[in-house]
């Protein structure tokens, strides 16, 4: 069965310092990977989302950049934090295009 | 374009009652695909089903069951004797054949469930 990791699950960081989230899938390859960011207030918004190793499509124009250096492997970073960068920050993955996708346990980031 | 409202933004019921939320669509393809997540407060969410657009049967699974209508652009999830344990927020998403990139996620609906 398929299994997806994020970690940390909750970081507090101070405003500009850098930031490193990191997504692993186990149980598929070739995945669809994709990051977003869930302020307060529910709303889900795509920040990254990759169909392959290096291919990268960004959603939004921030701060925020992603990397996909092995096939199972997402990673969404910073080089300065900004106060807005706060929220709960998923990875999600699939197996096929516009189909479901499934979810890791998020993280909490606060930027203080 | 494509868009997922969610007009209920709050629901509040008593254990056992059933409880209907909504969801509307818009897209102009003619081959999509809906969804329906679950947001418990831990925060993950759980993929709970997924509906072909040429699929119009009703889906019932336990005490879930969805109603797909493509003339209402609805597709719209009941859930009967509500329990505790469904309290959370409940998202509708729609995407398109051929997607490499994204579901489009309504706003979301808040359920909680009173003993």
């Amino acid at each position: 069965s398929q299994t997806i990791h994020q970690w940390p699950a909750t970081l507090v960081q101070p405003v500009g310092s850098p930031l490193s989230l990191e997504c692993t899938v186990e149980g598929t390859s070739n995945p669809n990977l994709y990051w977003y960011r869930q302020a307060a207030g529910r709303g889900l918004q795509l920040l990254f989302y990759s169909v392959g190793i290096g291919q990268i499509s960004s959603e939004v124009p921030q701060n925020l950049s992603a990397s996909r250096p092995q096939d199972r492997q997402f990673i969404l970073s910073s080089k300065k934090l900004l106060l807005s960068d706060s929220g709960f920050y998923l990875c999600a993955w699939s197996v096929y295009r516009g189909r479901e996708q499934f979810f890791g346990p998020g993280t909490r980031l606060t930027v203080l | 374009a494509q868009k997922v409202t969610q007009a209920q933004t709050e629901i509040s019921v008593v254990e056992k009652e059933d409880v209907t939320l909504d969801c509307v669509y818009e897209t102009r393809d003619t081959t999509y695909y809906l969804f329906w997540y679950k947001q418990p407060p831990s925060g993950e969410l759980v993929f709970l089903i997924r509906r072909n657009s040429f699929d119009e049967q009703n889906e019932i699974s336990g005490r879930y069951s969805w109603n797909f209508q493509k003339s209402t652009s609805s597709f719209n999830f009941t859930i009967t004797a509500s329990q505790v344990v469904d309290s959370a927020v409940y998202f509708c998403a729609l995407s398109f054949s051929g997607s490499a990139r994204q579901l489009t996620f309504g706003s979301g609906t808040q359920l909680t469930v009173l003993p």
